[in-house]
C-alpha cells in the first residue's frame, strides 16, 4: 500500500532557527513529491516539486530534497519567520497516476 | 484573478439534501480533482477528470457524482447528504505536460447538521 507519513505533527522554534520538516513514503518507485503549505481555513499552496530524476529543488529560504532509496524527502526552511507558521503537506505520486497521496501534515509554528 | 475557484465557501445544509459544489479553473490544465479533507485534516483524493473524462474515482460512494461539462469546470454533486459527509472539499487542477504542479482551490466547507 503507498502511503507517506510526517513526523512530527506539530513543531514550534523560535524565530530565525533554520528547521527541517520530515517525510517519508512506502515504495521508493514515485513519478514525483510535492511539498504544500495550508494556512488555516485556506487552500494549498504548492511550494516545491520534485520530479523522480531530480534529487532537490529550491525556491527562496526553502529547499527540498528527495531520496527514493530511503523513501524520504525533506523541506528545509532558513531563518525561519512569524509568517512561516501553518500545516505543511507533503504529497507523493506514483507511476504517474495523477492521484496524489498526503501525508497528514507538520504544524509549524515560528514564535516571534 | 483566482486560478482554482469554487463556490460556495461555506455550506450547511440538512441531512438528507442535495447538495453540488462547484469549480472552474483558468489556467488552460486539462485535468481536474476533487479531494475531501476530513475532521482529521487528512487529505485524500475523491476523483480526477482529464479532457473530461473520469480517471480516477477512489470508492467513494455513489451518492458523489462529479460532473465535468468542459475542461474548465468540474462540479461535485452531493445526494442524501449524510452527517459523515462533512468535511472540506477541494478542488485543483493540474497540466500533466507542466510536471504537474497542482493547483488547489480554497475549499468548500460542508457541515451536514
Amino acid at each position: 500500500k503507498q502511503e507517506v507519513t510526517q513526523i512530527p505533527a506539530a513543531l514550534s522554534v523560535p524565530e530565525g532557527e533554520n528547521l527541517v520538516l520530515n517525510c517519508s513514503f512506502t515504495d521508493s518507485a514515485i513519478y514525483n513529491l510535492q511539498w504544500f503549505r495550508q494556512d488555516p481555513g485556506k487552500g494549498l499552496t504548492s511550494l516545491l516539486l520534485i520530479q523522480s530524476s531530480q534529487r532537490e529543488q529550491t525556491s527562496g529560504r526553502l529547499n527540498a530534497s528527495l531520496d527514493k532509496s530511503s523513501g524520504r524527502s525533506t523541506l528545509y526552511i532558513a531563518a525561519s519567520q512569524p509568517g512561516d507558521s501553518a500545516t505543511y503537506l507533503c504529497a507523493a505520486e506514483w507511476d504517474g497516476s495523477e492521484k496524489l497521496v498526503f501525508g497528514k501534515g507538520t504544524k509549524l509554528t515560528v514564535n516571534p | 484573478d483566482t486560478a482554482v475557484s469554487q463556490t460556495p465557501k461555506y455550506l450547511v445544509t440538512q441531512m438528507g439534501n442535495d447538495k453540488s459544489i462547484k469549480c472552474e479553473q483558468n489556467l488552460g490544465h486539462d485535468t481536474m480533482y476533487w479531494y475531501k479533507q476530513d475532521s482529521k485534516k487528512f487529505l485524500k483524493i475523491m476523483f480526477s477528470y482529464n479532457n473530461k473524462e473520469l480517471i480516477i474515482n477512489e470508492t467513494v460512494p455513489n451518492r458523489f457524482s462529479p460532473k465535468s461539462p468542459d475542461k474548465a469546470h468540474l462540479n461535485l454533486h452531493i445526494n442524501s447528504l449524510e452527517l459523515g459527509d462533512s468535511a472540506v472539499y477541494f478542488c485543483a487542477s493540474s497540466h500533466r505536460d507542466a510536471g504537474n504542479t497542482i493547483y488547489f482551490g480554497e475549499g468548500s466547507w460542508l457541515t451536514v447538521v
